[in-house]
């Protein structure tokens, strides 16, 4: 079955510093996986997947993410917080028949002056 | 259009009313989608249209939900004899060709409230 944890509902950074967010999936075929953002009052916004091919990711905002299939975790990374990535930021599987999303429970980014 | 609208934006109904939640997907957009955002939780799949016909909605909580497609554009989600349990921000989304591979565009979302 597919599943996503995200560990953290809520994760506060300083402005300039490393942001890090988790996700772990469990999927019964092979994964893709993607991350996508949500700001207030907006829909969700595509940030970046793994699509099976190279396993580093970059998306925009200078997000990325890495797929270790060891660790079953998609984490994503940006070297520095910048106050416009406040926001939820969502995880995300494929279904198992490949239409539709199965989302973590998401984090919600705070970046601190 | 540019983006998918979702109308309305906000909708408040009293418990056992039927609401209606409409989506104009991105023009030329084979595929539609319908999620269920609750407060605090990630979206949840509904039902996914290809076309007119709903490909797979065994994302539907109960016979109370129910979607149409009628002319493969417009979507409409359709809920009888609301309850408070059905408040939740529902999101609509499009894609061509179809599936999470290619990633969807979302809209805003209509934000339910069942008092």
């Amino acid at each position: 079955a597919q599943s996503v944890t995200q560990l953290g509902s809520h994760v506060s950074v300083s402005e300039g510093a490393l942001v890090l967010l988790r996700c772990n999936y469990s999927s019964s075929v092979p994964p893709y996986l993607f991350w996508y953002v949500q700001y207030p009052n907006q829909g969700l916004q595509l940030l970046l997947k793994y699509t099976s091919a190279a396993t580093l990711v970059k998306g925009i905002n200078g997000f990325e993410a890495e797929f270790k299939k060891s660790e079953t975790s998609f984490h994503l990374t940006k070297p520095s917080a910048h106050m416009s990535d406040a926001a939820e930021y969502f995880c995300a599987v494929r279904g198992y028949y490949g239409q539709n999303f199965v989302f973590g429970p998401g984090t919600r980014l705070s970046v601190l002056p | 259009g540019a983006g998918v609208s979702q109308t309305p934006s906000n909708k408040v109904t009293e418990k056992g009313k039927y609401v209606e939640l409409r989506c104009d997907p991105i023009s030329g957009h084979t595929a539609l989608y319908w999620y269920r955002q609750s407060l605090g939780q990630g979206p949840e799949f509904l039902i996914y249209f290809q076309g007119t016909g709903a490909a797979d909605d065994s994302g539907l909580p109960n016979d109370r939900f129910f979607a149409v497609r009628p002319e493969g554009s417009v979507s409409t989600l359709k809920i009888q004899r609301t309850e408070r349990g059905d408040s939740a921000v529902y999101l609509c989304a499009s894609s061509s060709p179809p599936g999470a591979l290619y990633g969807y565009t979302f809209g805003s979302g209509t934000r339910l409230t069942v008092v």
